[in-house]
């Protein structure tokens, strides 16, 4: 069975950096399309980042260069270094597996990131 | 990449028919059969519906289907029932190699 435990979120001040986590199981993680998409409160679904199986990766303009995505081969866990944080980075962060590049096939619970002072 | 665009809401009675649409461009929606709809409840993680603009993953009642024209998809629920009543947010593969999603509708059961 696919499963996706997102951690790491939590309060954070303007300007800070925060780094999610998210274990994976049921399958592996390299082999995959992995991604990060947010959701602001009240708001619809964005996508954040993606990691390809080949190990390059993509951002969307509004994260790019503060945002980092990692994987840990063997720890099979999804990671999102967030840094220099704004009150507009505040959303409940899901982690997903990319069914063949197109679709997100699975979905973590999500963890909530607040940034605010 | 814009958001593609979704109504805010849509509404129908049990046992009836509703659509919803989700219009992007020719760099989304409209270059590639790789729309997804995803639904949401409260509180919850999305879950997938419709994929590659019509298929159904395995479990996913066949009371939901999906189809495209030019730059606007659309997903029809048939047989209204009151667990469908949720947010439902379409995405599309894109020519940068990314997703991106609509702004979501919220569906209500009256």
């Amino acid at each position: 069975e696919v499963q996706l435990v997102e951690s790491g979120g939590g309060l954070i001040q303007p300007g800070g950096s925060l780094r999610l986590s998210c274990a994976a199981s049921g399958f592996t993680v390299s082999s995959n399309y992995m991604s990060w998409v947010r959701q602001a409160p009240g708001k619809g679904l964005e996508w954040v980042s993606v990691i390809y199986n080949d190990g390059s990766t993509n951002y969307a303009d509004s994260v790019k260069g503060r945002f980092t995505i990692s994987r840990d081969n063997s720890k099979n866990t999804l990671y999102l270094q967030m840094n220099s944080l704004r009150a507009e980075d505040t959303a409940v962060y899901y982690c997903a597996k990319v069914g063949w590049l197109r679709f997100i096939d699975y979905w973590g619970q999500g963890t909530l990131v607040t940034v605010s002072s | 990449q814009s958001a593609l665009t979704q109504p805010a809401s849509v509404s129908g009675s049990p046992g009836q028919s509703i659509t919803m649409s989700c219009t992007g461009t020719s760099s989304d929606v409209g270059g590639y059969n790789y729309v997804s709809w995803y639904q949401q409840h409260p509180g919850k993680a999305p879950k997938l519906m419709i994929y590659d603009v019509s298929k159904r993953p395995s479990g996913v009642s066949n009371r939901f289907s999906g189809s495209k024209s030019g730059n606007t998809a659309s997903l029809t629920i048939s047989g209204l029932q009151a667990e469908d009543e949720a947010d439902y947010h379409c995405s599309s593969y894109t020519t940068s190699t990314t997703l991106v999603f609509g702004g979501g509708t919220k569906l209500t059961v009256l």
